[in-house]
Order: C-alpha cells, then structure tokens, then sequence
C-alpha cells in the first residue's frame, strides 16, 4: 500500500536543541511532501511544501530535506521552543488533490 | 481574513439518529474537502468538491454519508443513520484551484454516538 509512516512515539528535547522528525514512504514516489502541525482540539496547519527535485527547503527556523533514494523527508525544528510542541503530520497527494496523511508524531519540548 | 469554520464544534447524538456538520470554507476557495480522523488513527479523506461538483467522494465510508455544498459555498456532511463507529474529529479545509497545494483546515467538529 501507498503508505506515509511515521514514528508513533513521541520526541521529548530540550529547549534550544534542533528536533529531528521523520516521514517514510513506501512503494511510490511523491512528486512532493507536505508537512502540517496541529495542535490539541485544532485542525492542521500548512507549514512547508518541498517538491522531489528539492533536496532542502527552509522557513525561519524549520528545514525540511527530501531524499529519494531513502524515500525520506526529514523535518528539523533548530532553537527550538516549548511553544514548538505540538503533532506534525507529514502529507502527500494521491490523485487530483486528495491528501492522505501520517499518523504523526508528538513533539514536546522542555523548558 | 476569516478562516475556515465548522458548525457544531462538538456533537453528541445516539445511535440511529441524524447529525448535520457544516463548513464554512475561505472566502474564494472553490475547493473544499471533508477529513475524518478516528480515536488513533490518522486524519483520512472523504472527499473533494469543486466549487458544487464533487470531484472525488472515493472516501465515503459508505451511503449513510451525504455531502452537498449547494451554490458552492458553505457544505455539510450529513450521517444518517449514524452508528457508533462514526465517532471521531471531521475536519472541513479549502484551498484556492489554482494556487498553492496547500490546504487551511478549520478546527473540526468531535462527534460522539453513543
């Protein structure tokens, strides 16, 4: 199956140190990922799209890479902050603009 | 710039009975899709309309689900008869057609059938 997996258990850090998230894909190839963040009782928030013929993509203190001989993406959160916790999702479209989505992984972030 | 809505934001109703969700999407977005994400699991597509056409309903659970966005603006999601496995978060987002492939969710409608 076309699946977008990512680890269920949750990434504790410290305040300050880079958070490293990860997003597997099997059996396809994306012509490009999407990453989200949610927060409890909200809906998803775009953050960054990077495309297959990107290897890196930054937005202020957020990275994301793209490999896709490791049909990888990773997603860094560098400085990070206690308001950087939440769920990111990692995302992919799949016909027309059908999105299908990881299950996520918790990010907490200690002060 | 309003977001995107959801009505109710939480709703509760007994098995067999009838729940109507609406989504307002962003002003201008022609596209709308519903979501749904079950106790654990991971937030899955219903399905896509463009503008009052549906475009992809291929996540339809099953015929107890209908979805209209007449004049295509506002849409609801109506579940009837709703059984217990319905109950989850529905998330309504919209996105512009042309434009980028991002999608703006609004902040979900929690149903629980008991």
């Amino acid at each position: 199956s076309q699946k977008i997996e990512q680890n269920s258990e949750a990434l504790n850090i410290q305040e300050g140190k880079t958070a490293t998230l990860t997003c597997n894909y099997t059996n396809y190839s994306p012509a490009y990922l999407q990453w989200y963040r949610q927060d409890p009782g909200r809906g998803p928030v775009f953050l960054l799209l990077i495309r297959e013929n990107e290897k890196e993509k930054r937005k202020e203190r957020l990275k994301v890479t793209f490999d896709t001989t490791l049909k990888q993406s990773l997603f860094h959160i560098t400085a990070s902050q206690p308001a950087d916790s939440a769920t990111y999702l990692c995302a992919r479209r799949a016909g027309g603009f059908k999105t299908i989505f990881g299950a996520g992984t918790r990010l907490f972030v200690k002060a | 710039e309003a977001g995107v809505t959801q009505f109710p934001s939480h709703s509760v109703i007994e098995k067999g009975q009838t729940v109507t969700l609406r989504c307002d999407p962003i002003s201008g977005h022609d596209n709308l899709y519903w979501y749904r994400r079950v106790m654990g699991k991971e937030i899955k597509f219903l399905l896509h309309f463009v503008k009052e056409s549906k475009q992809d309903e291929s996540g339809m659970p099953n015929n107890r689900f209908l979805a209209e966005r007449t004049g295509g603006t506002y849409s609801t999601l109506k579940v009837q008869p709703a059984e217990l496995e319905d109950s989850g978060v529905y998330f309504c987002a919209s996105s512009q057609v042309a434009g980028p492939y991002e999608q703006y969710f609004g902040p979900g409608t929690r149903l629980t059938v008991t």
